[in-house]
Parts: C-alpha cells; structure tokens; sequence
C-alpha cells in the first residue's frame, strides 16, 4: 500500500458528461500528480498541484481540469467526455517539490460509453 | 520534449535465463527511475537513480544509469515467474519543469516456467 488513496476505483459514464475523481496524498506529502495510462498514449503526465498551487502542466486538455485543497487532497474534473477520454487515471504524491520518489495511487479506470 | 524510449517493448524469457532492458531518453537528466506495474495495477517504485554511474540491486534486479550516453539498464537474473510484469522507466527535468515524470512506453516481461 503506497499511502495515496484514490476513488473511485472504477466509474462507468456517457459521452458528453462530467466526472470527479479524488485523490488524498501519503500523510505529508505537499505535491500531488495527475497522470492518465492508456492503450494508445501510454502514461502522460497531465498536471502538478504543489501545497494548493499549481506547479506544472503538461499535455491536458481544456476540458480538463484540477485543484488542491488546503488539506492536501485533490480532484480531478473531466467534462464533455469523449470516447477517447477512457483511461486508467493515476494520482501520485510527493514529499515536495523536489520529489526524489513518488507513489502512485491505485487509480481510477474510466470508461465513457 | 523528452523522448523516452525503452526496448524490447515485449519480453518473453524462460525461468532461470539473464535478459537486460534498455532505457534511452532525448535529453540531459541524471535522475531516472523504474517502475512496475502488474496488470490493471497500480505502479510499484522498483529503483531511483539520482547520478551517473548509479548502480541498485534488489533481489533479481540491477538498475544502472549512464547520463552521459543517457542510458539506463534493468538487467533481469535467474528469472522467476514472479517478475513478470510491465517494466517502466521514467525521467524528471528537476525542479524548474515541476519534476513531473517522463514514462517510457514500458516492457512487457513474460516469464515462461
């Protein structure tokens, strides 16, 4: 058990909706990192929150979005889903910002239909 | 951006056989980690390699890194069905890109009894 909690596990949701999915670091860790597993992308990283602060971005959509709260946790919104949105969506943590190992939560497999 | 490339994509090796992974990345980085992940899993940190010449042993696996030639290794001994799994590498920029990781596209390791 990394220490990152992630739910729900699984979510099962039609084209054009939106989603929330949650992620609560190991106790400690400011950093939270959201990357999306799929078939055809691999694992991207999509966007970096450091003690509520965003602190890097990488390939996410607009129509995606994310926020850390002031307990650490974070959330990451989906919207307008598409097909090609279906993905196993990991959350990973680190101590700070200059992490030398994070751990990855158990993720949330997506499947818009 | 960084390139990150591991070969083979696709392992399939007898127990008790020696077999390496190769990891190149496209740009200077002394900080390289490897990852696995069991099917529909979640990602395990297997080694973190933090400078040039880095070496880590854990049971059956040795990681190496050579910044220079921007290359790391997985070398596999006396294989044992327990070690199949996909195999990740991923390299970070260091603070100022937020220290998010770049995956490779992963190996996929069968070890045949």
């Amino acid at each position: 058990d990394s220490g990152v909690t992630q739910t729900p596990k699984h979510l099962i949701t039609a084209t054009g909706q939106r989603v929330t999915l949650r992620c609560s670091p190991r106790s400690g860790d400011l950093s939270v990192y959201w990357y999306q597993q799929s078939l055809d992308q691999g694992l991207q990283f999509l966007i970096q929150y450091y003690n509520g602060e965003e602190r890097a971005k990488g390939n996410i959509l607009e129509r995606f979005s994310a926020q850390q709260f002031p307990d650490l946790h974070s959330e990451l919104n989906l919207s307008s889903l598409e097909l090609g949105d279906s993905a196993l969506y990991f959350c990973a943590s680190t101590l700070g910002v200059m992490n030398t190992e994070a751990f990855f939560g158990q993720g949330t497999r997506l499947t818009v239909v | 951006e960084l390139k990150v490339e591991q070969n083979p994509l696709f392992l399939s090796m007898q127990e008790g056989k020696n077999y390496t992974i190769y990891c190149n990345y496209s740009t200077t980085s002394d900080r390289l980690y490897w990852y696995r992940q069991d099917p529909g899993k979640s990602l395990e940190s297997l080694f973190v390699l933090l400078s040039n010449g880095a070496v880590k042993q854990e049971g059956r696996l040795m990681a190496s890194l050579d910044t220079k030639a921007r290359l790391s290794t997985l070398h596999i001994t006396a294989a044992v069905h327990d070690l199949s799994a996909t195999y990740f590498c991923a390299v970070d920029l260091g603070l100022n890109t937020g220290n998010q990781f770049y995956f490779g596209t992963g190996t996929s390791l069968t070890v045949i009894p």
